[in-house]
């Protein structure tokens, strides 16, 4: 049969817009996070980070929000630029059996920024 | 500056031959980590290493083999390459498991 890829989800958005993208992540244990940014050809590039004990923290142009009620993450980017096209992902800090500590990378968002 | 470094960036080759991609950091990181990344997939941890001569397996280890001989190296090794190890492989450092990975450029694998 044919098979077919599975694509990432796509938020396309104006530049000079603001974008948010969403992250569901899996353990409630999680205690840290963080956002990679990858663009065509590189590998990923840390954004910004947050511990489970915020609920928010802000860089520049980027804003991290953390609900662990519902276990969701999102990355707010403020006035959307063209070199903010990319792919985006969260990952998650777990503990595996003798704690060591290791990340889990979610599968990623598409963002393109129109002129 | 600061920058994991692996070799080569693409590769087509055919099964079975044996190759390995090449994987060093220059920031005295002492975790360091391989990584596939396949549409629909994400990125998967291949092996894993937390010092000098202290390697363990990642989530999708079968058909590759790591060493860790100096702090600095973690080369990748697949002994008989076969067409569903064709992939984007990563390598990645970081101060230890758990904390920010830096991550090289990607090395593309074609294996026919």
């Amino acid at each position: 049969g044919e098979s077919v890829g599975l694509h990432l989800p796509t938020l396309s958005v104006q530049e000079g817009d603001n974008s948010i993208i969403n992250c569901a992540y899996s353990n409630s244990a999680s205690d840290y996070f963080i956002w990679y940014k990858q663009e065509s050809g590189k590998g990923p590039q840390f954004i910004i980070d947050i511990r489970s004990n915020m609920d928010k923290r802000q860089g520049q142009r980027v804003t991290v929000l953390l609900n662990k009620t519902v276990k969701h993450l999102s990355l707010q980017i403020a006035a959307t630029q063209p070199g903010d096209s990319a792919v985006y992902f969260c990952a998650e800090r777990s503990h595996g059996s003798s704690n060591t500590g290791k990340l889990i990378f979610g599968q990623g968002t598409t963002l393109q920024v129109k002129p | 500056e600061a920058q994991v470094t692996q070799n080569p960036r693409y590769l087509i080759t055919v099964t079975g031959k044996k190759l390995t991609v090449t994987c060093s950091q220059n920031m005295n990181h002492e975790y360091m980590s391989w990584y596939r990344q396949d549409p629909g997939l994400g990125l998967r941890q291949i092996y894993y290493s937390m010092n000098v001569e202290v390697t363990d397996k990642g989530d999708v280890p079968e058909g590759y083999k790591v060493s860790r001989k100096e702090k600095r190296n973690f080369p990748l090794i697949l002994e008989s390459p076969s067409p569903n190890q064709t992939s984007l492989y990563f390598c990645a450092s970081s101060l230890g498991g758990g904390a920010v990975e830096h991550f090289g450029d990607g090395t593309r694998l074609s294996i026919l």
